[in-house]
């Protein structure tokens, strides 16, 4: 167990529709980053956050947001779905991740799917 | 950019056996970091072992070793004793020594352990 958590484990959608995937870090980290995995593209970063504050911007569509909330947990908004979009979603979270790059820790993920 | 390239698919040996994945990058920084991910079939990215390019001595974690060579751009995995619970996919990845990034990953190499 990393320490990072992620709800939903599943999400079952249909295309057009809008979804909301969300990531506790560990505690103590303030850097979260996500990360989708799918068969055709592997595992790209989407996005970071530190100390809520976004950091850097990865292969993330304009479809796509995120924010991360004074409490440091994390929300992926996913808009206007598409088939493309179904993947396994990663948090991940890291202490630092401002000046120097630290070990990230990934969440169990979450695996949606676009129907 | 950086890239990472992982040009063995699949690998497959008996357990017990030493075997090692390979992994070649390409960035023009000079201060930045490694990592082995290990991805078993519960879709856990589990980190393996990490590198600090300034770092001349190679990283150890028990069974586990890497080969740094950084004038070739070369950071590969050593399994020593393999066992059957190191099957599983091992993705190596990088990142930029600021910290304000994600990880570059490859696409990963399937090793399967067998009996």
């Amino acid at each position: 167990d990393s320490g990072v958590t992620q709800t939903p484990k599943h999400l079952i959608t249909a295309t057009g529709q809008r979804v909301t995937l969300r990531c506790s870090p560990r505690s103590g980290d303030l850097s979260v980053y996500w990360y989708q995995q799918s068969l055709d593209q592997g595992l790209q970063f989407l996005i970071q956050y530190y100390n809520g504050e976004e950091r850097a911007k990865g292969n993330i569509l304009e479809r796509f947001s995120a924010q991360q909330f004074p409490d440091l947990h994390s929300e992926l908004n996913l808009s206007s779905l598409e088939l493309g979009d179904s993947a396994l979603y990663f948090c991940a979270s890291s202490v630092e991740g401002r000046g120097r790059a630290e070990t990230q820790y990934f969440g169990p993920g979450t695996r949606l799917l676009v129907l | 950019a950086q890239t990472v390239t992982q040009s063995q698919p699949e690998m497959s040996v008996q357990e017990a056996e030493t075997v090692t994945l390979s992994c070649t990058y390409d960035t023009s920084e000079n201060n930045y970091y490694l990592f082995w991910y290990k991805q078993p079939p519960s879709r856990q990215m589990i980190l393996v072992i990490r590198q600090e390019a300034y770092k001349q001595q190679n990283a150890t974690e028990n069974r586990f070793s890497v080969n740094f060579q950084k004038a070739a751009k070369s950071f590969s995995l050593k399994i020593s004793d393999s066992q059957l619970g190191d099957t599983a996919m091992y993705f190596c990845a990088f990142q930029s020594g600021g910290g304000a990034d994600g990880l570059t990953f490859g696409k990963g190499t399937h090793l399967i352990i067998q009996p």
